[in-house]
């Protein structure tokens, strides 16, 4: 059984340019969460999705960040007009139904310049 | 608001010692608390976790212990090994379905 998969692993971007981070969760979990990590800091929550439903993005900036989980396909992390304050690790996580265990992917790190 | 705070921030300990890392919180509607395991440039990995109503599990060289009416709980390694050197995360979160509240990390060093 995969676990929960992300890509790219590494993402570059110039100032004002967009950024997609992908995530596939785990097989037979039906729940995902993105994660923005800052340097040498803790996980900070940012948003909480089901299938075609935005469950809770009490973490997402109000401006330029969106999120998705299409009835088919991967989530998808969506960081329009990038700034250098956005370069973090973006991490997925994603939980079965009715669990409260998260399992998480490898991370994107985002690189802005 | 930190909603967990994690101490210390970092840590040194000789191979075959214990490692003792420390959170605390205030929410009392949180009913779950993992540790997670980081290693440099990977994704952090659930090593294990707890729910109020025991004060202490555990599974191989890792121990939780949690005080309820404290509101702390704490990750024992015991015989630490260089290879334990890594990140841990505590978290907590209230329910199923909802965000986990992390900590800021402790760093543990494990010197051969």
């Amino acid at each position: 059984n995969a676990g929960v998969m992300q890509n790219p692993r590494h993402l570059v971007r110039r100032r004002g340019q967009e950024a997609r981070l992908r995530c596939s969760p785990m097989k037979g979990h039906s729940h995902v969460y993105w994660y923005r990590q800052l340097p040498e800091e803790g996980l900070k929550f940012m948003v909480y999705l089901q299938k075609e439903n935005i469950i809770d993005e009490s973490g997402m900036p109000k401006e330029r960040f969106s999120a998705e989980f299409p009835k088919e396909g991967p989530s998808i992390l969506r960081i329009q007009q990038v700034v250098r304050g956005d370069s973090a690790a973006y991490f997925c996580a994603s939980s079965p139904q009715g669990r409260h265990e998260q399992f998480f992917g490898p991370g994107t790190r985002l690189t802005v310049l | 608001q930190q909603q967990v705070k994690q101490s210390p921030q970092s840590l040194i300990v000789q191979k075959g010692g214990i490692s003792i890392i420390n959170c605390a919180y205030e929410n009392t509607a949180f009913d779950y608390f993992p540790w997670y395991q980081q290693f440099p440039g990977k994704g952090p990995a659930l090593l294990i976790a707890i729910r109020p109503d025991v004060s202490e599990k555990k599974e191989g060289r890792f121990t939780i212990s949690f005080n309820k009416s404290a509101k702390q709980f704490s990750l024992h390694i015991m015989d630490s090994q260089p290879g334990d050197s890594a990140t841990y995360f505590c978290a907590a979160s209230k329910n199923t379905g909802n965000q986990f509240y992390f900590g800021t990390g402790t760093s543990l060093t494990v010197i051969p």
